[in-house]
């Protein structure tokens, strides 16, 4: 079992349709990261949360500490968000990386 | 271009051949990972170094995969003896400490 599970693993939505992509962890982590993957293979690091709330523009991402649980949010969605959204969880003292499978979103005008 | 870079972008190389990959960080970031995403999966985690120094290497890291930071600048990843299975995206990732990761646009391999 991957320590990092994401949900749903493909998302269709309208555009301008709310989108919540979810993921949730096994083991005790020092940050989570939200990264977008763009056809091609560059990621780019959205979010590093390890508690509470953050938001940049139409992205927020929310965590739950004792839940174990993070979720990504957009709001008012484009068609250029089409992307694969990964999280991956950072551990205390070994700052490596745990991903998740990622979730494809695809935004349809 | 401050960001990481990596070269080649692409290689595409027969069974058996070796293969090195380059990756330069951010100026000043003393954190350097490399990670391995195959189609349709997440990255895994490969080695990680702190300047020059190489703190991890996963089991995924075989005999035949090594990896340097010589000045603890850029690194290099070679692969050794190629095969099908080693077809993947090869990731690298700067930090400055403990901080969020700045990733490179990879280097695709394709083994023949």
């Amino acid at each position: 079992k991957n320590e990092v599970e994401q949900s749903p693993q493909n998302l269709t939505a309208q555009e301008g349709e709310f989108i919540t992509i979810n993921c949730s962890y096994s083991v005790g982590i020092s940050a989570l990261h939200w990264l977008q993957q763009h056809p091609g293979g560059g990621i780019v690091s959205l979010f590093m949360l390890s508690s509470g709330k953050k938001k940049h523009g139409r992205l927020i991402a929310t965590i739950n500490i004792q839940e174990k649980h993070s979720s990504l949010h957009i709001t008012a969605s484009h068609p250029r968000d089409s992307a694969v959204y990964i999280c991956a969880a950072s551990h205390f003292g070994n700052e490596k990386l745990t991903f998740g499978t990622g979730t494809r979103l695809t935004i349809i005008p | 271009d401050t960001g990481v870079s990596q070269d080649p972008r692409h290689k595409i190389t027969k069974r058996g051949q070796n293969v090195t990959f380059r990756c330069d960080p951010i100026s000043e970031h003393n954190r350097l990972y490399w990670y391995r995403q195959t189609l349709g999966q997440g990255p895994e985690f490969l080695t990680y170094f702190q300047n020059e120094a190489q703190l991890e290497k996963s089991r995924l890291l075989s005999d035949r995969f090594s990896a340097e930071r010589p000045k603890g600048s850029f690194s290099t990843l070679e692969i050794q003896r190629t095969e099908q299975g080693d077809s993947a995206m090869y990731l690298c990732a700067s930090s400055l400490a403990v901080n969020e990761q700045f990733f490179g646009p990879g280097t695709r391999l394709t083994v023949l």
